[in-house]
C-alpha cells in the first residue's frame, strides 16, 4: 500500500473554476514533488518544496500554485486553466542525502479534465 | 547535463518469455542513483529498484533482475518468465548530486505488453 495518498483521483473542472489537489505523506519525508504527466510521457517535475523550501520549474504557469502547509501535506491550487492542463498529477515525497535525492516515492495521482 | 535514454519504445512478448529493457545515462557527476519505475494503467509510478553510482552489484527479486554497468553506462531491467500483471510502462530515472533541488532525469519509458 502507498504511503503518500492523493485526492480526488478523479476531477472534471470548467475553465473559470477554483480546485485544490491534496497530498499527504506518512513517511516522514522532508522534501515533497508535484509532477505533471501527460498520455505516454514521463513525468515533468512542477514545483519542489525542500524543509517546506520552495522551488519552482520556470516553466509552469502562475495558474498552478503550491502550497505547503507542513511537512507531511502538500497541495496544488488550480486556477483558470486550459484544456491543455488534463493530464495525471501525480505527487511524491524523498528524503535528501547529501543533495542527492533519495528514492521518490509516488502517490496514485489525480487525473484532471479541463472542459 | 543529465539524460537518460530508453530506446525501446514498445516491447511486445507473449507470457513466459523474458524481456530486457535497456536504459543508459549520462553524467559528469561521480556520485549518483539511478531507479526503475513500474507504471501499469492505473497510473500510479511503482518504485522498483534504486542503485547508487559505487555499488555495481548486480540485484535479482523474484523474477527481476537489474544489470548495472558504469562502463557502458547501463543499467538493464530484465523481467524473466513475464507475465500478463507486467504490462506496464517502464521509466529509468537518474538523479545527480550536482542537480538543482532535487531533479529526477526520466527517460521516455518503455512500454511492455505482455499477452496471453
Amino acid at each position: 500500500d502507498t504511503e503518500v495518498t492523493q485526492t480526488p483521483k478523479h476531477l472534471v473542472m470548467g475553465m473559470t473554476n477554483k480546485k485544490s489537489l491534496k497530498c499527504e505523506q506518512h513517511m516522514g519525508h522532508r522534501a515533497m514533488y508535484w509532477y505533471k504527466q501527460k498520455a505516454k510521457k514521463p513525468p515533468e517535475l512542477m514545483f519542489v518544496y525542500s524543509y517546506e523550501k520552495l522551488s519552482i520549474n520556470e516553466s509552469v504557469p502562475s495558474r498552478f500554485s503550491p502550497e505547503c502547509p507542513n511537512s507531511s501535506l502538500l497541495n496544488l491550487h488550480l486556477h483558470a486553466l486550459q484544456p491543455e492542463d488534463s493530464a495525471l498529477y501525480l505527487c511524491a515525497s524523498s528524503s535528501f542525502v547529501g543533495g542527492a535525492v533519495e528514492t521518490q516515492y509516488f502517490g496514485p495521482g489525480t487525473r484532471l479534465l479541463v472542459l | 547535463a543529465q539524460k537518460v535514454t530508453q530506446a525501446q519504445t514498445e516491447i511486445s512478448v507473449v507470457e513466459k518469455e523474458d524481456v530486457t529493457l535497456d536504459c543508459v545515462y549520462e553524467t559528469r557527476d561521480t556520485t549518483y542513483y539511478l531507479f526503475w519505475y513500474k507504471q501499469p494503467p492505473s497510473g500510479e509510478l511503482v518504485f522498483l529498484i534504486r542503485r547508487n553510482s559505487f555499488d555495481e552489484q548486480n540485484e535479482i527479486s523474484g523474477r527481476y533482475s537489474w544489470n548495472f554497468q558504469k562502463s557502458t553506462s547501463s543499467f538493464n531491467f530484465t523481467i524473466t518468465a513475464s507475465q500478463v500483471v507486467d504490462s506496464a510502462v517502464y521509466f529509468c530515472a537518474l538523479s545527480a548530486l550536482g542537480d538543482s533541488w532535487g531533479k529526477f532525469q526520466f527517460g521516455a519509458g518503455t512500454q511492455v505488453v505482455v499477452t496471453p
